[in-house]
């Protein structure tokens, strides 16, 4: 199966927004209000960010915000502080009942 | 709180068969949660292996269904998954993680590196 299509990297400064996108097609991404969010650290699991395209788990900062349109979903991010920096990941339910992940966009904050 | 602690051999010979336990503390397996492992070559993504529910229901990676077994042991609240036949290529950290809703994985292990080589 393949993988969802993430931007090997963004960038922004302190303060500003970014937004990364992961595109996927009518058979996941598209079909379906599944997706989430996972950011992770160098050495560290993921940690769930996003989950159902758009709701946040407690504890997450509403700096974080998700989206979709169409094959393509979008994790925003405002404010951006020192911390964000790492790597995200996102995922996605499919028609097969299976779960896949994209390749994952590193998050630079200059 | 549920945590999960994977345990297992961190070195696995070529067309061996690698063999991981994942153990939940703080919560009960049969709960109504999907039990997961996802594995992440050095440098590389995530990559979804399959899952397991409370009831043995099982799915699995298509591109690699033909070797792996996730199995559940619920008098031990753990689960297990096997996979035959390994090459350098399943070299990875491996992570166990829970299914809350939706298709999210809202607790992870902290993952256990798993190294194919003679």
């Amino acid at each position: 199966q393949s993988a969802l299509t993430q931007p090997a990297s963004v960038s922004g400064s302190p303060g500003q927004s970014i937004t990364m996108s992961c595109t996927g097609t009518s058979s996941d991404v598209g079909n379906y209000n599944y997706v989430s969010w996972y950011q992770q650290h160098p050495g560290k699991a993921p940690k769930l960010m996003i989950y159902e395209v758009s709701n946040r788990p407690s504890g997450v900062p509403d700096r974080f915000s998700g989206s979709k349109s169409g094959n393509t979903a979008s994790l925003t991010i405002s404010g951006l502080q020192a911390e964000d920096e790492a790597d995200y990941y996102c995922g996605s339910y499919s028609s097969t009942s299976t779960s896949r992940f994209g390749g994952g966009t590193k998050l630079t904050v200059l | 709180q549920v945590q999960l602690q994977e345990s297992g051999p961190g070195l696995v010979k070529p067309s061996g068969t690698l063999s991981l336990t994942c153990a939940v503390s703080g919560g009960s397996i049969s709960s109504s949660n999907w039990w997961n492992w996802v594995r992440q070559p050095p440098g590389k993504g995530l990559e979804w292996i399959g899952e397991i529910y409370h009831s043995g229901s099982t799915t699995y990676n298509p591109s690699l269904k033909s070797r792996v077994t996730i199995s559940l042991d619920k008098s031990k609240n753990q689960f297990s998954l096997n996979l035959n036949s390994v090459t350098a290529a399943d070299t990875a950290m491996y992570y166990c993680a829970r299914e809350v809703v939706s298709d999210a994985f809202d607790i992870w292990g902290q993952g256990t590196m798993v190294t194919v080589s003679s």
